[in-house]
């Protein structure tokens, strides 16, 4: 079964540290996709970026950036020089076929609490 | 373009009635998704629409829990004889279908308290 495991629950850094956020996924499918949703205090989920399993490039959004790597099933993100706008929860999810049917299904982790001090 | 709405923002009901929680996804969008989130199970997928079609509905906690949705648009999330258990918040998403490159656009949910 899928699973996704975020075990920082929370992190606090001061404006301007880089922070990275961990993940890390259990899947059998070979054809997945994996995403980053941001929560801020309004509650609504932000969808940042999807990424799919055979595309291992980095990328780079800004002061975002996201490392995947098949071969540890990581799919981390870290924000550079963090602002205080950047606190909020930070989810990463999975989305894989489901025995052939395929739907998007999202298998979240548990988020993580990111708060920026001034 | 407008995206996802969900009403009621809050709801507070009492134990044993029954709840209805509406969700609009953005227009065109076929696919739509109902998650809880409690502070005990975190994000946990409930159901999915294709259209007006519910394949799956093995997320529902129980049979207490029932949705539909009526002309590929508007879906209603029913709770009946509502628990303390089932207090959380109630997230709707929609996405233009199903496949896993579809992103899934998330409302603002409802905030569910069953006193």
């Amino acid at each position: 079964a899928q699973k996704v495991t975020q075990a920082q629950t929370e992190i606090s850094v001061v404006e301007k540290e880089d922070v990275t956020l961990d993940c890390v996924y259990e899947t059998r499918d070979t054809t997945y996709y994996l995403f980053w949703y941001k929560q801020p205090p309004s509650g609504e989920l932000v969808f940042l970026i999807r990424r799919n399993s055979f595309d291992e490039q980095n990328e780079i959004s800004g002061r975002y950036s996201w490392n995947f790597q098949k071969s540890t099933s990581s799919f981390n993100f870290t924000i550079t020089a963090s602002q205080v706008v950047d606190s909020a929860v930070y989810f990463c999810a999975l989305s894989e076929s489901a025995g052939g049917t395929s739907y998007g299904k999202l298998t979240f982790g548990q988020g993580t609490i990111l708060t920026v001090h001034p | 373009g407008a995206g996802v709405s969900q009403s009621p923002s809050n709801k507070v009901t009492e134990k044993g009635k029954d709840v209805e929680l509406r969700c609009d996804p953005i227009s065109g969008h076929t696919a739509l998704y109902w998650y809880r989130q409690s502070l005990g199970q975190g994000l946990e997928f409930l159901i999915y629409f294709q259209g007006n079609s519910a394949p799956d509905k093995s997320g529902l906690p129980s049979d207490r829990f029932s949705a539909e949705r009526t002309g590929g648009s508007v879906s209603t999330l029913t709770i009946q004889r509502t628990q303390q258990e089932d207090s959380a918040v109630y997230l709707c998403a929609s996405s233009s279908g199903l496949k896993l490159t579809d992103t899934q656009y998330f409302g603002p949910g409802t905030r569910l308290t069953v006193l």
